[in-house]
């Protein structure tokens, strides 16, 4: 069965520090893996998904993530926070099922 | 193009009530999803529908809630009677038929925040 697991709840950068939000995935078959944002009351946005092809892919906002097969990752990270970045991230991994199967979010602070 | 539109945002209701919420999805998206989001955690899927037909309600607890999506377009979901531990954001999404099969991409609703006292 697929799962994921997000490393650390809370993470707390300074502003133009780097962002690294941790991401492992467990699947036993090759995965779509997705990154979604939410912020204070609001929805989900999708930040970045890989599905297929280049494991480096590029998302909004100066993020970016890279699947890592050998190590089921799928870290997400900005060179240079910036205070509108503070929100929850989730990972989420396409389950056998077609459903979504998600991490249970880390809260990303940023300080000034 | 407009995005999943939900109302109402916000809602506070005592245990035993009942309450429903209503979503409408991005015009032409056939698949709408129901999550429960608990604080803390991640959305927890409830329901998916597939025009007006039910995909997957194997986590909705039946006994208390209850959807539908009569024309295949907009849907509400209801809880009756509410209990305390069903505090949380019900997000509602909606997603296309075209693309990949295995993939589409689902766009989120800015969700109802339920407290249930």
């Amino acid at each position: 069965a697929q799962s994921v697991t997000q490393l650390g709840s809370h993470v707390s950068v300074s502003e133009g520090a780097l962002v690294l939000l941790r991401c492992n995935y467990s699947s036993s078959v090759p995965p779509y893996l997705f990154w979604y944002v939410q912020y204070p009351n609001q929805g989900l946005q999708l930040l970045l998904k890989y599905t297929t092809g280049a494991t480096l892919v590029k998302g909004i906002n100066g993020f970016e993530a890279e699947f890592k097969k050998s190590e089921t990752s799928f870290h997400l990270t900005k060179p240079s926070a910036h205070m509108s970045d503070a929100a929850e991230y989730f990972c989420a991994v396409l389950g056998n099922n077609r459903k979504l199967i998600w991490g249970l979010g880390t809260s990303l602070a940023v300080n000034p | 193009e407009a995005g999943v539109a939900q109302s109402p945002r916000y809602k506070i209701i005592e245990k035993r009530q009942s309450v429903a919420f209503w979503c409408n999805p991005i015009s032409g998206h056939a698949t709408l999803y129901w999550y429960q989001q608990i604080l803390g955690q991640g959305p927890k899927l409830l329901i998916q529908f597939q025009n007006n037909g039910v995909v997957d309600d194997s986590q909705l607890p039946k006994d208390r809630f209850s959807a539908e999506r009569l024309k295949g377009v907009d849907s509400t979901l209801k809880i009756q009677p509410a209990k305390l531990e069903d505090s949380a954001v019900y997000l509602c999404a909606s997603s296309s038929q075209r693309g990949a099969p295995s993939y589409n991409e689902q766009f989120f609703g800015p969700g109802t925040r339920l407290t249930v006292l």
